[in-house]
């Protein structure tokens, strides 16, 4: 059964550093999103991709967050100066649908610790 | 934008028992899907629901979406350890590729 990949599964980093998560979404799906759980609550939206543009993104989603689909394969996103309360398990997501009807397929997910 | 509520936070059953989780919107929601959370694992979708009224069933699991649209709830009969998880609902806004807004989410504990 096709699954959304990540890598890597646990990244740490300084405070300051730059870091890029990776995710391959199921191949046919359209619709690509990332979404963070801070250990222990609930999981918050970050951003929705779709047709090579970002289609929608929360507050938490500022101007240090990135997103690329460099290929037609990988959907990264990028934080270019860590804090510390980035540290959290971000997730990919992917869906073969989007509006009001799209069931999302997530990934393992990427614990990034900054220290 | 549109919160849901989730309740209760934690629910602890003895194997066999029922559990119930509940969701709740000040406003009427277009859709509701639920989403299940293995400890350390990440989220799987187990429904969605879009017509008032609505219910369906997954073997034990049986989900409903009120008549009003701002409520919804997961019932499991006669648990099981395998049912051990955290359990959200999720609310798409749609108007494209909109993302999901999740509740806090129950936290299903089950004791042998």
């Amino acid at each position: 059964e096709p699954e959304v990949t990540q890598t890597p599964s646990h990244q740490v980093t300084q405070m300051g550093q730059e870091v890029i998560l990776r995710c391959v979404p199921i191949s046919n799906h359209l619709y690509f999103y990332w979404y963070r759980q801070i250990l222990g609550q609930k999981v918050e939206f970050l951003v929705s991709f779709y047709n090579n543009e970002i289609s929608e993104k929360s507050e938490i989603f500022d101007d240090q967050f990135s997103v690329e689909r460099p290929d037609g394969s990988n959907f990264t996103l990028k934080i270019r100066s860590t804090k510390l309360e980035d540290s959290a398990m971000y997730f990919c997501a992917s869906s073969p649908q989007g509006q009001g009807a799209g069931e999302q397929y997530f990934g393992p997910g990427t614990r990034l610790t900054v220290t | 934008g549109q919160q849901v509520m989730q309740i209760p936070q934690y629910q602890h059953v003895q194997e066999g028992e029922d559990f119930t989780t509940y969701c709740n919107s000040s406003t009427t929601l277009s859709n509701i899907q639920w989403y299940k959370q293995r400890p350390g694992g990440h989220p799987v979708f187990l429904i969605q629901l879009v017509k008032s009224g609505e219910v369906k069933k997954q073997k034990r699991l049986t989900f409903q979406f009120g008549e009003a649209k701002k409520n919804s709830s997961l019932h499991i009969t006669a648990t099981q350890t395998t049912d051990v998880g955290t359990y959200f609902c999720a609310h798409q806004r749609g108007g494209g590729a909109d993302g999901l807004t999740f509740g806090k989410g129950t936290h299903l504990i089950i004791q042998p």
